[in-house]
């Protein structure tokens, strides 16, 4: 069946721009992730949805961020006046809902503030 | 989540064996071990897990220390689409969907 997919692949914007990066997840994934990856660092995490829920949000690094997930599938992160230390990999994950099931990650959007 | 040590990088020749090491010293007893792998321009994929006996799957075999502060991811025999950073996780199983926590990682080479 189809993977996690994410849209665009890669995205430029100018400082000051606000910036909309979406997330397939898997059809009927309970869960949801964001995470940001700086150039040659590991992911972090941003925020998490179980369904519409957006139950942990302590990784998004600023008010500038808002994510979103209004039907419980498609999900929306939104980065408002954008930064050049915004500019990083935005990867996308879901899971089904069992305590240590394995993450299924998206192929990421490459954000770059010019 | 405990934090876990890898070292930086790795490299090993195509068709050997390779023996990615994991230290997480501060493991708890309801930590799961999880290793996940990135590959260049790809989000990263989950590869095997384990809580205190080795397991073995198509992909990896992990072997967990007896005191379980320390294991090791075994690829038997390494191709190049094995060039990957490959993590060590440790997920606590009474967090349920809780995220996962990356470290630096170790960027294997393979080469051929």
């Amino acid at each position: 069946g189809a993977g996690v997919s994410q849209s665009p692949r890669y995205k430029v914007a100018k400082r000051g721009q606000d910036v909309a990066l979406r997330c397939d997840p898997i059809s009927g994934h309970v869960s949801l992730f964001w995470y940001q990856q700086a150039l040659g660092q590991g992911p972090e995490f941003l925020t998490y949805f179980q369904n519409e829920a957006q139950l942990d949000k302590s990784g998004l690094p600023s008010d500038r961020f808002f994510a979103e997930r209004p039907e419980g599938s498609v999900s929306t992160l939104k980065i408002q006046r954008t930064q050049q230390e915004d500019s990083a990999v935005y990867l996308c994950a879901s899971s089904d809902h069992s305590s240590y099931n394995e993450q299924f990650f998206g192929p990421g959007t490459r954000l770059t503030v010019l | 989540d405990a934090k876990t040590t890898q070292p930086n990088s790795m490299e090993s020749n195509e068709e050997e064996p390779v023996h990615l090491p994991c230290n997480h010293s501060t493991i708890s007893g309801t930590d799961y071990i999880h290793w996940y792998r990135q590959l260049p321009s790809q989000g990263p994929e989950y590869v095997i897990h384990g809580l205190t006996s080795n397991v073995n799957n198509r992909m990896a075999s992990l072997a967990i220390a007896e005191d379980r502060k320390s294991s090791t991811l075994i690829l038997h025999r390494a191709t190049l689409r094995d060039a990957a950073v490959y993590y060590c996780i440790l997920r606590d199983v009474n967090n349920a969907g809780n995220m996962l926590t990356f470290g630096g990682g170790t960027r294997l080479m393979v080469k051929p």
